[in-house]
């Protein structure tokens, strides 16, 4: 059974750094990963979509990568700005199914 | 175009109440999916329709737990005699198609409270 793992499980940093949030996932027999941005009190904003086939992917000052012989995923936020805080949540679509698996999430909080 | 809705947003039940939880999918949306978030963690999933079949309901918890899409559209998710471990948020979300690496996308969720 997957099983999908973000660490920290709360981040708080200064306006403007960079940082990086971790998933790792158990099995590597995976058809995509997505990132998503969920607020207090609001549904899944998705965020970047990776295919199994690729290596990484762009949004603004959003970099996802994935590595999937290895189980990895990161999230790369630059210059981070106070509407950055929020729960940050990877999930993984395996090739045996549709369903997505996530993992706990990373609060992150940005202060001015 | 409008996104993945979701009716009631809140819902309180006393324990013992059934309850029903509705999904509006993105127009043209084949798959949808129910999955269920309790607090401060991810959501895991619930089941999975595509287009009026339901193809997998390997996560609903307990025949409490019935989810049905009549028409292909529109999807009803039912929990009979509510039970206080039910309490979580429960949040729909539609795809465009059932195979393929597409993304899926979430509505806001109905927040459900159990006394």
């Amino acid at each position: 059974k997957q099983e999908v793992t973000q660490i920290p499980a709360a981040l708080s940093v200064p306006e403007g750094e960079n940082l990086v949030l971790n998933c790792s996932f158990t099995d590597s027999a995976i058809y995509n990963l997505q990132w998503f941005r969920q607020d207090p009190g609001k549904g899944l904003t998705s965020l970047l979509l990776i295919q199994s086939s690729q290596r990484e992917q762009t949004s603004g000052r959003l970099n996802a990568s994935l590595d999937k012989s290895s189980g990895r995923s990161t999230l790369y936020i630059a210059a981070s700005q106070p509407g950055d805080s929020a729960t940050y949540l990877c999930a993984v679509r395996d090739n045996a199914g549709n369903m997505l698996t996530f993992g706990g999430g990373t609060r992150l909080m940005v202060k001015p | 175009g409008a996104g993945v809705s979701q009716s009631p947003r809140y819902k309180v039940a006393k324990r013992g109440q059934d309850v029903a939880l509705r999904c509006d999918p993105i127009s043209g949306h084949v798959s949808l999916f129910w999955y269920q978030q309790a607090l401060g963690q991810g959501p895991e999933f619930l089941t999975y329709f595509q287009n009026e079949a339901q193809l997998d309901k390997s996560g609903l918890p307990s025949d409490r737990f019935f989810a049905e899409r009549p028409e292909g559209s529109v999807s009803t998710l039912k929990i009979q005699r509510t039970q206080q471990e039910d309490s979580a948020v429960y949040l729909c979300a539609s795809s465009l198609a059932g195979t393929g690496g597409y993304e899926q996308y979430f509505g806001p969720g109905t927040r459900l409270t159990v006394t």
